[in-house]
C-alpha cells in the first residue's frame, strides 16, 4: 500500500513569510496527524483530526498556525506569519483510528526560517 | 508535569550483543506504550505496542517490557546488526480512546559498530 505522503520536502523563507505544507495519508484511515519536530527532540503533537473534524488542537500555536482536512483524506497545515523558532521538520502521519493504533509517518518537510 | 525521559547519549555497542533503551515517565499513567524507530531524514516508524497490563512483549530479535510500578519500560534488539542504528522514540498513550494523544520521547540514538 501506498505510504504517507507530504510535500515539500524542504522549504526555506524569511521570518514573517507564509509556508503551506500538504499532506496525503493512507486510503482508509480516519486519524490524521500534524506533528513539529525540532532537531534533537521528539515529535510533538500540533493537531489531531478524525475524519475531517479537529480532536485536539491544544498545542498548536493559533495565532500564527492553521490547519484543515478537506472531505476527510488530504491536509493542509499553515504558518502565517513564521518565526525563527518555527525552524523543525513537519511530520504529517495516519492511522485507521485514533488511540493505540500504530501511526504511520511521512518523510517529512524540513522548513528553516531565516 | 508529565515527563518521560530517554537517554540523550548516543548507546555505542558491538554487533551480536544485546542493545537496551530505556524510557522512563513520570506523572503519567499511561494505558499504552510504543516504541517507534527513526532513520535521518525519515519520519519515524512503528514497532511495537504494549499494553499496561503486558509485562513483556516480543517481536523477532525485539522485546520490549513495560513496569508500572517502576514507571520504565526497557527496548532489547538482541544480536544486534549495524542496520540497527537508528533513533528510537517511546510514546506513551494516557487512554484507550481515539480523542487522547501520542506524547513522544526525545529518543535515544543507538549506533552497532561491525
Amino acid at each position: 500500500e501506498a505510504g504517507v505522503a507530504q510535500s515539500p520536502r524542504y522549504k526555506i523563507i524569511e521570518k514573517r513569510q507564509s509556508v503551506a505544507f500538504w499532506c496525503n495519508p493512507i486510503s482508509g484511515h480516519a486519524t490524521l496527524y500534524w506533528y513539529q519536530q525540532i532537531l534533537g527532540q521528539g515529535p510533538k503533537l500540533l493537531i489531531q483530526f478524525q475524519n475531517n473534524g479537529v480532536v485536539d488542537d491544544s498545542q498548536l500555536p493559533k495565532d500564527r498556525f492553521s490547519a484543515e482536512r478537506l472531505k476527510g483524506v488530504d491536509s493542509t497545515l499553515k504558518i502565517q506569519p513564521a518565526k525563527l523558532e518555527d525552524s523543525a521538520v513537519y511530520l504529517c502521519a495516519s492511522s485507521w483510528e485514533g488511540g493505540p493504533y500504530e501511526q504511520y509517518f511521512g518523510p517529512g518537510t524540513r522548513l528553516t526560517v531565516t | 508535569s508529565q515527563k518521560i525521559e530517554q537517554n540523550s547519549e548516543a548507546l555505542n555497542i558491538q554487533e551480536g550483543k544485546t542493545a537496551t533503551l530505556t524510557c522512563n515517565y513520570t506523572n503519567y499513567s499511561p494505558a499504552y506504550l510504543q516504541w517507534y524507530r527513526q532513520d535521518p531524514g525519515r519520519g519515524p516508524v512503528f514497532l511495537l505496542l504494549i499494553r499496561e497490563n503486558e509485562k513483556e512483549k516480543r517481536k523477532e530479535r525485539l522485546k520490549v517490557t513495560f513496569d508500572t510500578t517502576l514507571k520504565q519500560s526497557l527496548f532489547h534488539i538482541t544480536a544486534s546488526q549495524p542496520a540497527d542504528s537508528a533513533t528510537y522514540l517511546c510514546a506513551l498513550l494516557p487512554m484507550n480512546s481515539g480523542y487522547s494523544t501520542l506524547t513522544f520521547g526525545k529518543g535515544t540514538m543507538l549506533l552497532v559498530s561491525p
